[in-house]
């Protein structure tokens, strides 16, 4: 079955820096990776998502890269604000078929003020 | 837009009796209906996936008896954790696929569930 691993597990930023999450996947077959972020005691939330017939994908402050040869994609914020502090997970699956999402571990991003 | 509800969000109960947990979408048929467990601090950990009118399909490691999945509607699964104990404490969530074309899941908002 699909592997996810995530890194880091914790990252501390600045106000107005990047932020940078990766993921590795273990199943060639998956071709649709979607971002999700969790506020404590709420719901994930897609943010983005991408698919295996595009490398990238920015929507505004956020953008998602895809490298299927290495099996990694990553998730880049810019400009962090406060608000954008979260546990962060990747995901893994098919887009056809009724597979499941592998999630990764997660990541929990604190923007400081 | 695309809404899914979950009831309750939080529940207490004593140990030895059983919880129902509704995970309904609101605006849209789904499919697929998917039954996660979330510990503390940690990812989501599927437990089941369950079709309308067919038998859910569940995880390994995962009790069939224990944790009884149905899925009557297109509209509608529930989760009825049976004779809870307190190691079944932990946050559910449910997920909802739109359509068959695009695995985009939309997320219910938990239900807390804490067995004395």
């Amino acid at each position: 079955g699909e592997n996810v691993e995530q890194h880091p597990s914790t990252l501390s930023v600045q106000e107005g820096d990047s932020a940078v999450i990766k993921c590795t996947y273990s199943d060639s077959a998956s071709n649709y990776f979607p971002w999700y972020k969790q506020e404590l005691g709420k719901r994930p939330q897609l943010i983005i998502d991408i698919r295996s017939n595009v490398g990238e994908k920015k929507d505004q402050r956020i953008a998602v890269t895809l490298n299927k040869t290495a099996k990694h994609f990553s998730l880049h914020i810019t400009e962090t604000q406060p608000e954008d502090s979260a546990v962060y997970f990747c995901a893994a699956s098919t887009d056809t078929g009724r597979r499941a999402l592998t999630f990764g571990s997660g990541t929990r991003l604190q923007v400081q003020p | 837009g695309a809404v899914v509800s979950q009831h309750p969000s939080w529940v207490i109960c004593k140990s030895g009796t059983s919880v129902k947990i509704e995970c309904r979408s609101l605006d849209f048929q789904a499919t697929t209906m998917f039954w996660y467990r979330q510990f503390p601090k940690q990812s989501l950990m599927l437990m089941a996936t369950s079709n309308e009118g067919s038998k859910a399909t569940y995880e390994q490691g995962v009790e069939k008896d224990k944790f009884l999945i149905n899925h009557a509607s297109l509209t509608l699964s529930t989760l009825t954790v049976t004779s809870a104990h307190p190691e079944d404490s932990s946050f559910y969530i449910c997920s909802a696929r739109k359509g068959l074309a695009k695995n985009i899941q939309y997320f219910g908002a938990g239900t807390r569930l804490s067995v004395l």
